[in-house]
């Protein structure tokens, strides 16, 4: 069975300051790393994700995460936050063998709150 | 643009009452899932399926039933709501091929009271 535990409920930031969000998984097997993100009241939305090759994965609005397979983590950075960033972040592994059927299992979330 | 979508955005029931939260996608996924999230314990798997008439318990099946006539529905079904299955629910759909991403819908907000 495979686990996701995201070390931080909430982080409240300043904008323009740089932000971490930290990810740690447990799992046997190999597997795919996600970050979601959820603004309010809407639905979740794929952020980035790690498949294979490069550990440094990168997202449109100026995220990244990296993969480090010795620690087990898949942190996510900013390094200059807007207020529009404020949302719920999920964290999310899936086994990438054998008949997963796609299954993922989530983090318990972080609340980036971002203030002027 | 994918898309999916869920029937009610919020919704109100009393106790005791049968509900019926739809989710329809228009991707062609053959996996679909439902979701329900709840502060401080993330997204937690109900039921997933993957094809048609085929479904598989996820972690948290208790109280819940779901049904898969056809390939873009995928039904989450409270046989008899109680008060602790008031909650955020997401429905999701995928791929049946890696990396298997999932889409989601905006969610049902449920009250049971």
């Amino acid at each position: 069975a495979q686990s996701v535990t995201q070390l931080d409920s909430q982080v409240p930031v300043f904008e323009e300051a740089p932000v971490e969000l930290r990810c740690n998984y447990s799992s046997s097997v190999s597997v795919y790393l996600f970050w979601y993100v959820q603004y309010p009241n809407q639905g979740l939305q794929l952020l980035l994700k790690y498949l294979s090759g490069s550990t440094l994965v990168e997202s449109i609005n100026g995220f990244e995460a990296e993969f480090n397979k010795s620690q087990t983590s898949f942190h996510l950075r900013k390094p200059s936050v807007h207020i529009s960033d404020t949302a719920e972040y999920f964290c999310a592994v899936l086994n990438a063998g054998g008949t997963s059927y796609g299954k993922l299992t989530f983090g318990q979330g972080t609340i980036l709150t971002v203030h002027p | 643009d994918v898309k999916v979508t869920q029937s009610s955005r919020y919704l109100v029931k009393r106790t005791g009452e049968k509900v019926f939260l739809e989710c329809v996608q228009d991707m062609d996924h053959e996996n679909m899932f439902w979701y329900r999230q709840d502060p401080g314990l993330g997204l937690r798997l109900i039921y997933f399926s993957y094809d048609v008439k085929m479904k598989e318990k996820g972690d948290i099946p208790e109280g819940y039933s779901v049904s898969r006539e056809k390939k873009e529905r995928f039904s989450l079904i409270l046989e008899s709501a109680s008060t602790n299955q008031t909650s955020m629910y997401l429905c999701a759909s995928s791929t049946h091929v890696p990396p298997y991403e999932q889409y989601f819908g905006p969610g049902t907000r449920l009250t049971v009271t």
